[in-house]
C-alpha cells in the first residue's frame, strides 16, 4: 500500500517564477493539507482540501493557491516566488473524520 | 535514563537508555495530539497519538503522557536506539479545526 507520494523531490526556481507541486494522498483519504517547513522549523498549515474545495487556510497570501483533484490528488501553486519561500512543502493526508495526518517525504523547493 | 523537565532543543541518549521528550501545548481547547518523528531528508512519520480523554497511551517502545492541567506532553521512548536518532515534534488540534499546530522540535542524538 503506497503511502502519501508527492513530486517532484526537489525544485530550484528563481524569483518572480511561479512553481506547482503536486501530492497523491494514501490510498481511502480522500483530505489533503499543505505544509510549509523552513528549516529548522516546524511544519506550518498552509491549507486542507476536501471534496476538491479549500475548506480552512492557514496564514499564508493568496500567492499561495491549490486544487484537488476528483482522484483526491492535489496540487499546490505559489505564484511570484520570493527568497523566503524556499523550504520544504509537504503534503499530509488523512481519510474523512479523522484528524490523524499522514505526511509525505516533501518537495524541497529553493528559491534564487 | 535521559530526562527533561522543559522543553530542549536537543537531548543526548546513551544508546540502550530511555528518553523523555517534553513539549508544552499553547491551546488549552485542543484535544487530539500527536508525536511525529522526522528523520533528515525526510517528511514526518507518526509515533503515537492521546486524546484529551486520556492520560497515558502506549505503543512499541513508545509511552506519550498528557497532562492537560499544565498543557503538557511528553513521549517516552524506551531502550533507545541509533535508529530513533530524529526530529521530534508534538502537534495539537484544536476541535472543529482541521488543522495540526505543531511545537518547537526536539533533535534526539543517540550516542553509541
Amino acid at each position: 500500500d503506497a503511502g502519501v507520494t508527492q513530486s517532484p523531490t526537489h525544485l530550484i526556481k528563481t524569483r518572480g517564477q511561479q512553481v506547482t507541486l503536486r501530492c497523491s494522498p494514501k490510498s481511502g483519504h480522500d483530505t489533503v493539507s499543505w505544509y510549509q517547513q523552513a528549516l529548522g522549523q516546524g511544519p506550518q498549515f498552509i491549507f486542507q482540501y476536501y471534496e476538491e474545495e479549500e475548506r480552512q487556510r492557514g496564514n499564508f497570501p493568496d500567492r499561495f493557491s491549490g486544487h484537488q483533484f476528483p482522484n483526491y490528488s492535489s496540487e499546490l501553486n505559489v505564484n511570484a516566488l520570493l527568497l523566503g519561500d524556499s523550504a520544504l512543502y509537504l503534503c499530509a493526508s488523512s481519510p474523512t473524520g479523522w484528524e490523524t495526518q499522514y505526511f509525505g517525504p516533501g518537495t524541497r523547493l529553493l528559491v534564487l | 535514563g535521559e530526562s527533561v523537565g522543559l522543553h530542549l532543543p536537543t537531548l543526548s541518549v546513551q544508546e540502550g537508555d530511555n528518553s523523555i521528550i517534553n513539549c508544552a501545548y499553547s491551546n488549552s481547547a485542543s484535544d487530539y495530539f500527536i508525536w511525529y518523528k522526522q528523520e533528515s531528508g525526510k517528511g514526518p512519520q507518526f509515533i503515537i497519538d492521546i486524546r484529551s480523554n486520556m492520560d497515558k497511551r502506549q505503543g512499541q517502545r513508545v509511552t506519550v503522557l498528557l497532562n492537560k492541567t499544565v498543557k503538557h506532553l511528553s513521549l517516552q521512548i524506551a531502550a533507545t536506539q541509533p535508529g530513533d536518532s530524529a526530529v521530534y515534534f508534538c502537534a495539537e488540534n484544536p476541535p472543529n479545526d482541521y488543522k495540526l499546530s505543531f511545537g518547537a522540535g526536539t533533535t534526539v542524538t543517540v550516542r553509541a
